[in-house]
């Protein structure tokens, strides 16, 4: 079965550098999303991509964030100037269609951020 | 309450025996999700339901949707130990990319 994949699993970095977080989505599928979950904390959205523009983010997803997809495959997230509260689980997704149509999203394993 | 909030937080049961968790959201949806997480581990889709359906089966899983009072159920048949996990709705919101994750059910099946 297809899967979203996801790199590295675990990253610890100090606070204030640069983080990119990489993920490959399903092949065939249009539509990528970046959640985050912080330990024993909800999944939170953070945004959507389509056609190479973000279609959505969320009130978390601020300057210190932003999304690309450099070539076909890879879609990557980006954290300038990380902050300890920054220390989450990040989750990519993908979709075949967009959501209104009701598409299943397939989440990754999830990158683990520990910022120190 | 907030848009996806699962009851009860946390269900401890015997192997063999049914577990339910409820899900109740505030705002209109396209669809809802159910979704299991193994701690520490990703997101397992479990089943989707779009606003017009009422019920969806697959396996030992039945989940029921209820618009006109906002809330979701899981139903898991003879649960296994294996079934052990955290449990998740997340609501598709109307006009939106997004989904909204509900707070989440641990269940423990105990061998």
């Amino acid at each position: 079965e297809p899967e979203v994949t996801q790199t590295p699993s675990h990253q610890v970095t100090q606070m204030g550098q640069e983080v990119i977080l990489r993920c490959v989505p399903i092949s065939n599928h249009l539509y990528f999303y970046w959640y985050r979950q912080i330990l024993g904390q909800k999944v939170e959205f953070l945004v959507s991509f389509y056609n190479n523009e973000i279609s959505e983010k969320s009130e978390i997803f601020d300057d210190q964030f932003s999304v690309e997809r450099p070539d076909g495959s890879n879609f990557t997230l980006k954290i300038r100037s990380t902050k300890l509260e920054d220390s989450a689980m990040y989750f990519c997704a993908s979709s075949r269609d967009t959501l209104p149509s009701g598409n299943t999203i397939y989440f990754g394993e999830g990158s683990w951020l520990t910022v120190v | 309450s907030q848009q996806g909030e699962e009851d009860p937080q946390a269900l401890s049961i015997q192997e063999g025996e049914n577990a339910t968790m409820n899900c109740s959201y505030k705002t209109s949806i396209n669809n809802l999700q159910w979704y299991r997480q193994n701690s520490g581990r990703g997101l397992v889709h479990l089943i989707l339901i779009r606003s017009n359906e009422r019920e969806k089966h697959s396996g030992r899983l039945r989940v029921t949707l209820d618009t006109s009072k906002k809330s979701s159920s899981l139903l898991i048949t003879a649960s296994r130990a294996a079934d052990t996990a955290s449990y998740f709705c997340a609501t598709g919101l109307t006009g939106t990319y997004k989904y909204i994750f509900g707070t989440g059910t641990r269940l423990k099946v105990l061998a």
